[in-house]
């Protein structure tokens, strides 16, 4: 099965600074690859995802990187703020008729003010 | 759209009591995940559900847990008999074919 390595499992930071998470993937049929935050006692929620027919996709501060030759991903983050602390957590997918995620060990951000 | 909702949001019990625990997906969404939470394994996926069928359920630790879904709006996942390992926060999650996956508020398992 698939299986999905994130790195580093901490992160701190200043605001205003760039964060950037990583992640590889074991599956090379895998084509989808979502991003999700979840701020502490909360769900995890998308933020960002990307198909395996692009190899960026951004939004406002927010943007995802995909290399499918080395089979890793990337969540780079720009200008932090405060409220950007929180555990991010990649994924990996095949689409099909079943969309079963497999998700990262997570990365604890902080953003120190 | 009141989201994905979970039932109870708090639970605590003592070992060897059965837990039952409830979701009722998105209206219209076809597919429904329930997944386990801690600091030592992260987020672990337990079973899903494809149009009310079980798909997978390599996630589901042991017989002590079962999990069914009987329509498109209803889900419960039992465990029984409880143990304190259990304790964690399980979630569930419905999907429709975006990919995306909307999350519940979540259950905080407490056994002791």
């Amino acid at each position: 099965g698939e299986n999905v390595e994130q790195h580093p499992s901490t992160l701190s930071v200043q605001e205003g600074d760039s964060a950037v998470i990583k992640c590889t993937y074991s599956d090379s049929a895998s084509n989808y690859f979502p991003w999700y935050k979840q701020e502490l006692g909360k769900r995890p929620q998308l933020i960002i995802d990307i198909r395996s027919n692009v190899g960026e996709k951004k939004d406002q501060r927010i943007a995802v990187t995909l290399n499918k030759t080395a089979k890793h991903f990337s969540l780079h983050i720009t200008e932090t703020q405060p409220e950007d602390s929180a555990v991010y957590f990649c994924a990996a997918s095949i689409s099909g008729s079943n969309y079963k995620l497999t998700f990262g060990k997570g990365t604890l951000l902080t953003v120190n003010p | 759209d009141a989201g994905v909702i979970q039932s109870p949001r708090h639970e605590v019990t003592e070992m060897g009591q059965e837990v039952t625990l409830r979701c009722k997906p998105i209206s219209g969404h076809n597919s429904l995940f329930w997944y386990r939470q801690t600091m030592m394994r992260g987020l672990e996926l337990l079973i899903y559900f494809n149009n009310n069928v079980p798909i997978d359920d390599s996630g589901m630790p042991e017989d002590r847990f079962s999990a069914k879904m009987p329509n498109a709006s209803f889900s419960t996942l039992k465990i029984q008999p409880s143990e304190p390992r259990d304790s964690a926060v399980y979630f569930c999650a419905s999907s429709w074919t975006s990919n995306e996956q909307f999350f519940g508020p979540g259950t905080r398992l407490t056994v002791l």
